[in-house]
């Protein structure tokens, strides 16, 4: 498929327990984000990537929270030491970055549920 | 930082009926605004956009939005819903004139429309 894809699509984990969420943009975006979306609430924005510049991690809830991707492929984030608070449904999205309309095309999301 | 408010949480409204789902945002400057449309069990998808240029823009399933700005409005409205319509919308505005990473979306709450038989 040409769209964005997030792996796994539900993740129940327990208390203190670290995760590792996927996100495979769009062929050929440059940009890509993570958001949060809790229950009843919208997104929340977590970090971007453009290209091979440094992120934007100022979105980020604490430390526990870390994302990488690989060149213009591949995101990962990682929640170490889960909590409670962190149950909410994790969304990805990809653009063409610099230049382009800035619409963003969302993944399924992935639902994370800390017990 | 910007904001966006969705005043309404849930619509309920009967079929064929007309909607408007309101959305206000704080922004002192130019803004880009977009309603993205999350049907159950899907993914955010883009349902329409303004960037520039006339401030009435439509979808191509009949919903349109005014952009005014004197207001900091960017409502969304069709004439007469379908069951299908059924989804929850979400209002988001991004800074135009930041540099790279700040052109996230900043979304509202979201807006839940239920069309009744």
């Amino acid at each position: 498929g040409a769209g964005v894809s997030q792996s796994p699509s539900n993740k129940v984990t327990e208390k203190g327990k670290d995760v590792e969420l996927r996100c495979d943009p769009i062929s050929g975006h440059t940009a890509l984000y993570w958001y949060r979306q809790r229950l009843g609430q919208g997104l929340e924005f977590l970090i971007y990537f453009q290209g091979n510049s440094a992120p934007d991690k100022s979105g980020l809830p604490s430390d526990r929270f870390s994302a990488e991707r690989t060149g213009e492929s591949v995101s990962t984030l990682t929640i170490q030491r889960t909590q409670q608070e962190d149950s909410a449904v994790y969304l990805c999205a990809s653009s063409l970055g610099r230049g382009s309309s800035y619409e963003q095309y969302f993944g399924p999301g992935t639902r994370l549920t800390v017990t | 930082a910007q904001s966006v408010t969705q005043l309404d949480s849930q619509v309920p409204v009967f079929e064929e009926a007309p909607v408007e789902l309101r959305c206000n945002y704080s922004s002192s400057v130019s803004v880009y605004l977009f309603w993205y449309v999350q049907y159950p069990n899907q993914g955010l998808q883009l349902l329409l956009k303004y960037l520039s240029g006339s401030t009435l823009v439509e979808s191509i399933n009949g919903f349109e939005a005014e952009f005014n700005k004197s207001q900091t409005s960017f409502h969304l409205r069709k004439p007469s819903v379908h069951i299908s319509d059924t989804a929850e919308y979400f209002c988001a505005v991004s800074d135009p004139l930041s540099s790279g990473s700040a052109r996230q979306l900043t979304f509202g709450s979201g807006t839940q429309l239920t069309v009744l038989p």
